[in-house]
């Protein structure tokens, strides 16, 4: 099945500056990457998703790059705000829906 | 705005007592999983259903955890006997993957708040 490996665990940046996680999977049929945030006590929030066909997608402070060929995929979040401090989950998906997710990266942006 | 519904948001419960977690996802949405979560760790994948079929149970401990989902709509995840290492958030979730009857590409899961589960 479907393996995803996700790091840093843990990631501490200033207020300002850009966080970069990185994910790899190892099924070449994954065809879809999701990016979950998720705040204590709550359950996952989708912030930003690929597709196999994209090699990068942007959506105002945050951008994910997919290398199809190395099978890896990058969360980038610029001008980081206290308010991104949570959990970031990337996540593989297979043509049949299955969802594997990775192990969290917690991201704390201090002040 | 649409919400997958969970119940109940925490349950404390005895070693080998059954327990019961129940999920309303948002309307019309044809897929629902339902993940474990282990505290410090990813969600984990116990069973995913399409409308009322099982398509992927491989992950479910099916001595012990059942998941059922009668009409398509709501589901029910049970566990009988719970154990000390049950305790975790169970989390239910739904996505919307059928276009005019049809099975289109992956879609975005939307998440419930989550059933945390501690077995004492």
């Amino acid at each position: 099945g479907e393996n995803v490996e996700q790091h840093p665990s843990t990631l501490s940046v200033q207020e300002g500056d850009s966080a970069v996680i990185k994910c790899t999977y190892s099924d070449s049929a994954s065809n879809y990457f999701p990016w979950y945030k998720q705040e204590l006590g709550k359950g996952p929030q989708l912030i930003i998703d690929i597709r196999s066909n994209v090699g990068e997608k942007k959506d105002q402070r945050i951008a994910v790059t997919l290398n199809k060929t190395a099978k890896h995929f990058s969360l980038h979040i610029t001008e980081t705000q206290p308010e991104d401090s949570a959990v970031y989950f990337c996540a593989a998906s297979t043509p049949s829906q299955k969802v594997t997710f990775g192990i969290g990266t917690k991201l704390q942006v201090i002040p | 705005e649409a919400e997958v519904a969970q119940s109940p948001r925490y349950k404390i419960t005895e070693k080998s007592q059954a327990v019961a977690f129940w999920c309303d996802p948002i309307s019309g949405h044809a897929t629902l999983y339902w993940y474990r979560q282990i505290l410090g760790q990813g969600p984990e994948l116990l069973v995913q259903f399409q409308d009322e079929s099982v398509v992927d149970d491989s992950q479910l401990p099916k001595d012990r955890f059942s998941a059922e989902r009668l009409k398509g709509v709501d589901s029910t995840l049970k566990i009988q006997p719970a154990e000390l290492g049950d305790s975790a958030m169970y989390l239910c979730a739904s996505s919307n993957n059928r276009d005019r009857g049809r099975l289109t590409i992956n879609t975005e899961a939307f998440f419930g708040q989550g059933t945390r589960l501690t077995v004492v």
